[in-house]
């Protein structure tokens, strides 16, 4: 079954303590992009990385790291989370075929950080 | 200020009634323009990519339209499980892998 899958689902931590949350697709696509929710705010872009080693900053990307090594992986880094992060994040992977793009998200991550 | 706006931010309908949702966007070199459909809890849906002025899909009861400032998601005819908020994207300028999204329509469709 083709899908993009994010791990941990819910995580609560404290500050400033270093986090990853793991993402994976399992469709060989190029593009990957990391997004957080917010209420009232919308989806807002953090990180999207268009191959293997190529990643570029979205509107949001202060606080956050991201690294593409491999295709099918590409895992978020927070390394001081602060109170302000506590956010639904969401993962996801996109293709273009025949000037056609499809995007396909994770289940999201929920993270709070006290 | 908010380059992709989506209105209105609820709506409610009875079921068989049908409406249309708009989502208007400022930027400028548009390379295509996403729909997606959000369950409470889950992750965003895809619906359709648009990408010129005058393009229309089709999904069921779903249609979406572009012209050169907004797109259109028509519903015709709508059920309960339709209920869900419908979000909108846009990537432009130079890069394929940026997008910005309107902070969504919220759909209650009553039996």
């Amino acid at each position: 079954e083709a899908q993009v899958t994010q791990n941990p689902r819910y995580l609560i931590t404290v500050t400033g303590k270093k986090l990853t949350v793991t993402c994976s697709q399992n469709m060989n696509h190029e593009y990957m992009s990391w997004y957080r929710q917010d209420p009232g705010l919308g989806l807002r872009q953090i990180y999207y990385s268009m191959n293997v080693e190529v990643t570029d900053k979205g509107d949001v990307p202060e606080g956050y790291k991201v690294s593409r090594k491999e295709k099918r992986n590409f895992p978020l880094i927070l390394e001081s989370p602060s109170p302000n992060q506590t956010s639904l994040y969401f993962c996801a992977s996109s293709f273009t075929s025949g000037g056609l793009r499809t995007q396909y998200f994770g289940p999201g991550t929920r993270l709070t950080v006290l | 200020e908010d380059q992709v706006t989506q209105s209105p931010e609820a709506l409610r309908l009875q079921e068989g009634e049908s409406s249309s949702l708009n989502c208007s966007y400022t930027v400028s070199g548009l390379r295509g323009l996403f729909w997606y459909r959000q369950d409470p809890g889950k992750g965003p849906e895809f619906l359709f990519t648009l990408y010129s002025a005058g393009e229309e899909k089709e999904k069921e009861r779903l249609k979406a339209t572009l012209t050169k400032k907004e797109s259109f998601l028509h519903i015709t005819a709508p059920k309960p499980e339709d209920s869900a908020t419908y979000l909108c994207a846009v990537n432009y300028g130079g890069s394929q892998g940026n997008l910005i999204f309107g902070k969504g329509t919220k759909l209650s469709v009553k039996p």
